[in-house]
């Protein structure tokens, strides 16, 4: 298995422009993180799916971002539009869920840069 | 106070001394996980562990449920370890999936 692949790596935009952040899983697993890294406020937890559903999007920061998983090996998360505060590395993580709460072999991808100038 | 508390934050070292890194929580949990991820900007989970001690080469990882601590613990440490070691702990039954992350602790080996 290739292991969670996101693209792009990097990503430069001007402010306002929307932006498109894709993930693929590795297969088998069923539930699928978005994660957001600054240098300010570390890992948090955006939104995460079980079974393609999403399940707690407490985290997304406002109405601007929104997450998709149209099928199991697939998740988007777009930010319309965007803004220089946006800036920061967004990584996404598959695990496996045996029961919706217990989580195992969690995996992350290699994240994606993204610059808002 | 933040849910997961790392310590310390910076720890540079020899290379050949071995490391501790601390990590205390407040939550419930189901699991706790330790991350590491290197100036490239990657993150590899490292153990995930729920109770005693687990071993992965020079990598060792031990939690007290009681006492709601674990540490990692690294051997013969390399300049290769340099990297930022995260501790996430996975809330219990009653919190679903949300992965509460330490800090991080900035390790770096000089050789």
């Amino acid at each position: 298995d290739a292991g969670v692949i996101q693209s792009p790596r990097h990503e430069v935009t001007e402010m306002g422009q929307e932006v498109t952040l894709r993930c693929k899983p590795i297969s088998g697993h069923n539930s699928l993180f978005w994660y957001r890294q600054t240098m300010m406020r570390g890992l948090e937890l955006l939104i995460y799916f079980n079974n393609n559903v999403p399940i707690d999007d407490s985290g997304m920061p406002e109405d601007r971002f929104s997450a998709k998983m149209p099928n199991a090996s697939f998740s988007t998360l777009k930010i319309q539009p965007s803004e220089p505060r946006d800036s920061a590395v967004y990584f996404c993580a598959s695990s496996l869920s045996l029961d919706g709460h217990s989580n195992y072999g969690y995996t992350f991808g290699s994240g994606t840069r993204l610059t808002v100038v | 106070k933040n849910e997961v508390e790392q310590s310390p934050q910076n720890l540079t070292a020899q290379e050949g001394e071995f490391i501790t890194i601390n990590c205390s929580y407040s939550v419930g949990i189901s699991a706790l996980h330790w991350l590491q991820q290197h100036p490239g900007g990657g993150i590899v989970s490292l153990f995930m562990l729920s109770s005693g001690k687990k071993k992965h080469g020079r990598l060792i990882a031990t939690i007290n449920i009681q006492e709601k601590h674990s540490s990692l613990h690294i051997t013969a440490s390399h300049p290769r370890d340099s990297a930022v070691y995260i501790c996430a702990a996975l809330p219990g039954e009653t919190s679903g999936s949300r992965l509460t992350f330490g800090e991080g602790t900035q390790l770096t080996v000089n050789p």
